[in-house]
């Protein structure tokens, strides 16, 4: 079955500076790639999410990447601001049908002001 | 946060008691899911339903069963419960009659096993 590792399990950033995230895959037939994110006592909440027919998706200051060929992704946040704090989570699945996800470990990222 | 609703939101049990949480969602998703939170584990998948009637083991599924008699609940019972069941469970819903793929998270339940 698919296997999801993301790395690292903590980041701590200076505010205004970038944070990455990156997760890898083990299941060549995944092709949904969400990114969650978790504030402390909170529900996971979808922030943004890529396909493996794109490379690349970009949301304001949140963007992610794909290499399929690697069979990794990854988070970027850009100008970070202090209610970037939160724990993220990756997770993999094929799309459609039943969709099962299967989530990374999670990364705290904290933003230092 | 897409009409989802948990019942309890925190529960005390003792070990060999059972328990049942409920999932409500008023929006008419089709994908129902039940996944479990652990330090350092990330969140996994118990089980999950596709429609009335219709379900099926995720990769935790050992302890759990659960039901859908209606579209609109989802139940997750532990028939008796244990310690290494404490732990936070959140459902999920997805592909409501719009169209959709992407799953929402409900607010969690804090189930602890003494």
């Amino acid at each position: 079955g698919e296997n999801v590792e993301q790395h690292p399990s903590t980041l701590s950033v200076q505010e205004g500076d970038s944070a990455v995230i990156k997760c890898t895959y083990s299941d060549s037939a995944s092709n949904y790639f969400p990114w969650y994110k978790q504030e402390l006592g909170k529900r996971p909440q979808l922030i943004i999410d890529i396909r493996s027919n794109v490379g690349e998706k970009k949301d304001q200051r949140i963007a992610v990447t794909l290499n399929k060929t690697a069979k990794h992704f990854s988070l970027h946040i850009t100008e970070t601001q202090p209610e970037d704090s939160a724990v993220y989570f990756c997770a993999a699945s094929i799309e459609g049908g039943a969709q099962k996800l299967v989530f990374g470990q999670g990364t705290r990222l904290t933003i230092n002001p | 946060d897409a009409g989802i609703t948990q019942s309890p939101r925190h529960k005390v049990t003792e070990t060999g008691t059972p328990v049942t949480l409920r999932c409500h969602q008023t929006e008419n998703h089709r994908y129902m899911y039940w996944y479990r939170q652990d330090p350092g584990h990330g969140l996994r998948l118990i089980h999950y339903s596709y429609g009335v009637k219709d379900t099926d083991k995720g990769e935790v599924s050992d302890g759990y069963s659960v039901s859908r008699s209606k579209t609109e609940d989802f139940l997750l019972t532990l028939e008796s419960a244990t310690s290494s069941q404490t732990s936070v469970y959140f459902c999920a819903i997805r592909e409501p009659a719009g169209g959709g793929n992407e799953q929402f998270f409900g607010p969690g339940t804090r189930l602890t096993v003494l």
